[in-house]
């Protein structure tokens, strides 16, 4: 299975966007990518996902390069309750797998 | 319902314990999977199972035995644990389906501790 990889910790200020990268240098292009968080070892939150086209929902945004080979999630004002574990995540539909990735550690600062 | 309910939500057991870890959703999903998580590491995939079918199995040892009585229900049978098997196991499920609307949701997890 094909790896994303991700910064292992990022700090973001109260109010401020957060921008946190994926890498997934290998994924084909029939594989989605998800984004989910986990606060405290709960279960993960689904967050969003995309294909190929940035998407946008009330949670956060997806930008997708165009080669596909990155990706970007953005929360645009960063509260304190957004401080979690954020996965970036490849799905593949033909098999039905989720497969995570390394994650990064989100601290968000008051 | 958007839920996916999972018990115990701990569980301590021996080497020789024979335990079972329970999973339930309601939500008509056809697609059901069990991860392991040890403490600061990603949730690792086990096991898939794809309208009732085991259909992915990530080379688990066989001292895991799962089992999807129905389509509703995911167990998770453990005999003969080791201590490094103690970790947060994760249920979750989804639609099973091509294309977009294929997230998946997660239980909250059964911390089992193997002594």
């Amino acid at each position: 299975d094909a790896k994303t990889t991700q910064p292992t910790s990022m700090d973001c200020a109260e109010g401020r966007a957060a921008n946190l990268p994926c890498n997934h240098s290998t994924i084909s292009g029939n594989e989605y990518v998800y984004w989910y968080r986990q606060i405290h070892s709960q279960g993960p939150q689904y967050i969003i996902h995309g294909l190929k086209n940035n998407e946008t929902n009330e949670m956060a945004s997806l930008i997708i390069t165009e080669d596909r080979k990155s990706s970007t999630l953005i929360l645009p004002h960063a509260t304190l309750r957004d401080t979690a574990v954020y996965y970036c995540i490849e799905y593949t539909s033909g098999t039905y797998k989720y497969i995570f990735g390394t994650g990064t550690r989100l601290k968000v600062l008051a | 319902d958007t839920e996916v309910t999972q018990t115990p939500k701990h569980l301590v057991m021996g080497m020789t314990n024979k335990k079972s870890l329970k999973c339930e959703q309601h939500m008509g999903h056809r697609a059901m999977y069990w991860y392991k998580q040890k403490a600061k590491k990603p949730p690792e995939l086990m096991f898939v199972y794809s309208y009732e079918k085991l259909s992915i199995n990530e080379s688990v040892p066989s001292r895991f035995s799962p089992e999807c009585p129905n389509s509703s229900l995911l167990n998770l049978h453990l005999h003969a644990l080791q201590p490094e098997d103690s970790a947060l196991y994760l249920c979750a499920s989804s639609q099973a389906i091509r294309g977009p609307k294929t997230e998946a949701f997660f239980g909250q997890g059964t911390r089992l501790t193997v002594v």
